[in-house]
């Protein structure tokens, strides 16, 4: 069983479209991150969600935490060629010490 | 940059012979993981360490062990390489553990043959 569920797993969009995805658990999370990959890198941390309810925004992208701690999602306004990659989002459970991350969301974005 | 390195950063060997992969960090980070990468299945923690020869077992670390005599290498050891080990293998380090993120390795490409 997928402790942490992303969803789309593919996402193929024009550039300048907004577009959302999500990650959802049923477990509670103490903290959550979302970190973008691209092709023959590694995972590189875009962000870090504590508080339930909390949202950040990094430029064109909006990631908020769910008020129960157990999903969040990532919006990103006006994409462009260069978000394309996996979306990846991960968490951390009180009782577990080390990060879950969910399969990860494909996107392209063509211009 | 990071401070974080991988090597080899490909390989291909046969079943049955023994491996090490190498993650190099000049971060000074006290905690150090091993993930593998499958289409799938997503990355999955191998082993992870939280000081020098201190580390302890993640989801999937049967057929491997790792060792970690210095701060800045942690080494990834499969004993006896089978064809499902084949994957892409990444290091990890952080400096507070799990709750403020990780900095990834650029990852290794291992192929059992």
């Amino acid at each position: 069983t997928q402790l942490l569920e992303q969803s789309p797993q593919f996402l193929s969009i024009q550039e300048g479209e907004n577009l959302t995805v999500y990650c959802n658990s049923s477990s509670v999370f103490s903290s959550l991150q979302w970190y973008r990959q691209e092709p023959g890198e590694g995972p590189v941390l875009l962000v870090t969600v504590v508080t339930g309810g909390e949202v950040k925004k990094l430029k064109r992208l909006t990631f908020q935490f769910g008020d129960a701690r157990k999903d969040s999602s990532l919006h990103i306004t006006a994409a462009q060629p260069g978000d394309t990659g996996l979306y990846l989002c991960a968490g951390v459970k009180r009782s577990q010490g080390n990060l879950i991350f969910g399969k990860g969301t494909k996107l392209s974005v063509k211009p | 940059d990071a401070g974080i390195t991988q090597s080899p950063r490909h390989k291909v060997t046969e079943t049955g012979t023994p491996v090490t992969l190498r993650c190099h960090q000049t971060e000074n980070h006290r905690y150090m993981y091993w993930y593998r990468q499958d289409p799938g299945h997503g990355l999955r923690l191998i082993h992870y360490s939280y000081g020098v020869k201190d580390t302890d077992k993640g989801e999937v670390s049967d057929g491997y062990s790792v060792s970690r005599s210095k701060t800045e290498d942690f080494l990834l050891t499969l004993e006896s390489a089978t064809s499902s080990q084949t994957s892409v293998y990444f290091c990890a380090i952080s400096d507070s553990g799990a709750s403020y993120g990780y900095t990834f390795g650029s990852g290794t490409r291992l192929t059992v043959v």
